[in-house]
């Protein structure tokens, strides 16, 4: 089946920072990726839909940029928590759509604290 | 109510013996997704399928969409299979994945 990768799996960052967490669609061109987070127990929330080489819808109350979200090749999508805080300590997921109705293959996740 | 609704909520069972996981929607959808989450948080895509059945090794997947169910089967369970199972649908005519709440299942040996 199709493959989504993340990096990095887990990250642990100071409060103040940026970080960055790639998504990788390794074997075929994605023209859409979602961006979703989990907190402990909850299900899975999306916060942003991007589509190849134009800018990502957010979802209501997902500061833009705070998760800023670059889409710049059909096989790669990032997002970057700017100045992150412990609350945005949480559970990030990609998941990306070749353009089928379908909703994509997710990638693992990467665990994000923020210290 | 949900407009994806998963049960049981929780379950659990010995090793070796046949899951069943169910998911209903209440939504039009052009297709379902089953998910697999473990403890450490990583999730697995197990199936996406829109009609009929799709199997992969002891995994079986169903949907029904005149009756806006799914079911997932695990035979011959094993403790690795313990995680949580996550119903999603994308819904018709929307960019959207609506998620039920989850199905935990813990296989005991």
């Amino acid at each position: 089946g199709a493959v989504v990768s993340q990096h990095p799996s887990w990250v642990i960052c100071k409060s103040g920072t940026s970080v960055k967490i790639e998504c990788r669609s390794l074997d075929f061109q994605a023209t859409t990726m979602f961006w979703y987070r989990q907190f402990p127990k909850q299900s899975l929330m999306l916060m942003a839909t991007s589509n190849e080489g134009s800018k990502a819808t957010y979802e209501q109350g997902v500061e833009k940029d705070k998760f800023l979200i670059n889409h710049a090749s059909l096989t790669l999508s990032t997002l970057t928590v700017t100045s992150a805080h412990p609350e945005d300590s949480s559970f990030y997921i990609c998941s990306a759509s070749p353009g089928l109705a379908g909703g994509g293959y997710f990638g693992p996740g990467t665990r994000l604290t923020v210290t | 109510k949900n407009e994806v609704e998963q049960s049981p909520q929780n379950l659990t069972a010995q090793e070796g013996e046949f899951i069943t996981i169910n998911c209903s929607y209440s939504v039009g959808i052009s297709a379902l997704h089953w998910l697999q989450q473990h403890p450490g948080g990583g999730i697995v895509s197990l199936f996406m399928l829109s009609s009929g059945k799709k199997k992969h090794g002891r995994l079986i997947a169903t949907i029904n969409i005149q009756e806006k169910h799914s079911s997932l089967h695990i035979t011959a369970s094993h403790p690795r299979d313990s995680a949580v199972y996550i119903c999603a649908v994308y819904l018709k005519g929307a960019q959207k994945l609506v998620f039920g709440q989850g199905t935990r299942l813990t296989i005991n040996p």
